[in-house]
């Protein structure tokens, strides 16, 4: 049963602390997806590739925030240094685009605590 | 910019009547439309897509539409179950140059037994 695996699941960090969060996407897929889910916000988007190649990384904040991918089977994310306001779940999705349409495949999320 | 409204009031219905969820968005007009259901502690699901061409869309007990001018899709669930208790979030495609999709900050929807 294909799915998106994403790891950690919970993680709990100290302000000013390096967090990277890991995601394998569905084999054959060929765009990843980060989003940030917040009660205020909703679901945000900071990032995607295609083909491992990033789109777009419009919705992170630059000075603090990067996202790869290193090879296909694996996307990350990762947050230096982290801030309270980064709390947060971040999702990871992949989809096969073909056109301009494909249904997004989510991985189960990374809970992400900052104290 | 583009701007998705759903209701942010939990919708609240009993067991076996029609539950509707609307999805209202501005400042654009996107080729396609789709629907996700999100579970407490768990990532969205896909459900169901519709496009700018397409009137009404089925699957099972789901039905979307979706209505250009006015600018909103609905989503019913007919003969709902207290399975169906969930977040339910629309999507759109970003307008050019942002292709990802948008979501609208979803509807809790609770089916009361």
């Amino acid at each position: 049963d294909a799915r998106v695996t994403q790891t950690p699941r919970d993680k709990v960090t100290e302000m000013g602390q390096e967090v990277t969060m890991r995601c394998q996407p569905i084999l054959g897929h060929n765009t990843v997806f980060w989003y940030r889910q917040t009660m205020m916000q909703g679901l945000e988007l900071l990032a995607y590739f295609r083909n491992r190649a990033p789109l777009d990384d419009s919705g992170m904040p630059k000075d603090r925030f990067s996202a790869e991918m290193p090879d296909a089977t694996l996307a990350t994310l990762k947050i230096q240094p982290s801030e309270p306001r980064d709390s947060a779940v971040y999702f990871c999705a992949s989809a096969l685009i073909t056109g301009a349409v494909g249904e997004l495949f989510f991985g189960e999320g990374s809970r992400l605590t900052v104290l | 910019s583009q701007k998705i409204e759903q209701n942010s009031e939990a919708l609240n219905i009993q067991e076996g009547k029609t539950a509707t969820l609307t999805c209202n968005y501005t400042n654009y007009s996107p080729a396609y439309l789709q629907w996700y259901r999100q579970d407490p502690g768990r990532g969205p699901v896909f459900l169901l897509l519709i496009r700018e061409n397409e009137k009404e869309k089925r699957k099972e007990r789901l039905k979307v539409t979706f209505d250009t001018t006015l600018k909103q899709s609905l989503f019913h669930i007919t003969a709902s179950q207290p399975a169906d208790s969930a977040t339910y979030l629309c999507a759109l495609p970003g307008e050019a140059g942002r292709r990802a999709l948008t979501f609208g900050s979803g509807t809790r929807l609770q089916v009361q037994p």
